[in-house]
């Protein structure tokens, strides 16, 4: 069974430039969620989707963060325009649901620096 | 109060001894459980879940879950240098099954 995708896995801008994340979950799993771990911490849920909808984007920067999920599938993740600060790891994780008892799968992640 | 808190690290310990790792959670309605390795440059990996209190065992592995108190703890027992890693505690809150990390505790075994 093939993991979760992410592109690419590094990234390197300027401040105030725009980046964009991809993800690819686990064939038939519903639940896609993306994660930002700065060093040192552990990775704080930025927003999860049910399918194509928003479940939760509590935690999401929205003025310069926004994601979206085509068809219940694919994920991208933009951040426009970024500051130092989002120099982080952008983890994509997916679940077959969003039960209390499912395992979240982690891709690579995509780790992004700001100058 | 944080969330979640792990103890801080980070924890050295010898080749063949059992390591101790803590976490604290500070929302009474957590409902699941789990501990994750991430290995330097890595993502994470699900090592165990625990939904109920006591003990759960899997291999050299154990998760202890205290929802009284509010602790969950894993053990390592004979550890390897393989298991250096950072341990991540996580907990399942909320109507959203919302997965609410610590920061981690780095671990290094010691040959």
């Amino acid at each position: 069974e093939a993991g979760v995708a992410q592109s690419p896995r590094y990234k390197i801008i300027e401040k105030r430039q725009s980046v964009a994340f991809w993800c690819n979950p686990i064939s038939g799993h519903a639940t896609l969620y993306w994660y930002q771990q700065i060093l040192g911490q552990g990775p704080k849920l930025l927003i999860q989707f049910q399918n194509n909808g928003v479940v939760d984007d509590s935690q999401l920067p929205k003025d310069r963060f926004s994601a979206e999920r085509l068809k219940g599938v694919d994920s991208t993740l933009k951040i426009q325009p970024a500051k130092l600060e989002d120099s982080a790891v952008y983890l994509c994780a997916s679940s077959f649901s969003k039960g209390f008892g499912d395992t979240q799968y982690f891709g690579p992640g995509t780790r992004l620096t700001v100058l | 109060q944080k969330e979640v808190e792990q103890n801080s690290g980070p924890l050295s310990v010898p080749e063949g001894a059992i390591a101790s790792l803590n976490c604290t959670y500070s929302d009474r309605g957590s409902q699941s459980f789990f501990w994750y390795r991430q290995y330097s440059g890595k993502s994470p990996e699900l090592i165990m879940s625990i939904y109920s209190n006591g003990d759960k065992e899997d291999g050299r592995f154990t998760a202890q879950l205290n929802k009284a108190s509010q602790y969950v703890s894993l053990l390592i027992r004979d550890s390897q240098p393989s298991d250096s890693a950072t341990y991540l505690c996580a907990v399942i809150r909320g109507s959203n099954y919302k997965l609410t990390f610590g920061k981690g505790t780095l671990l290094t075994v010691n040959p």
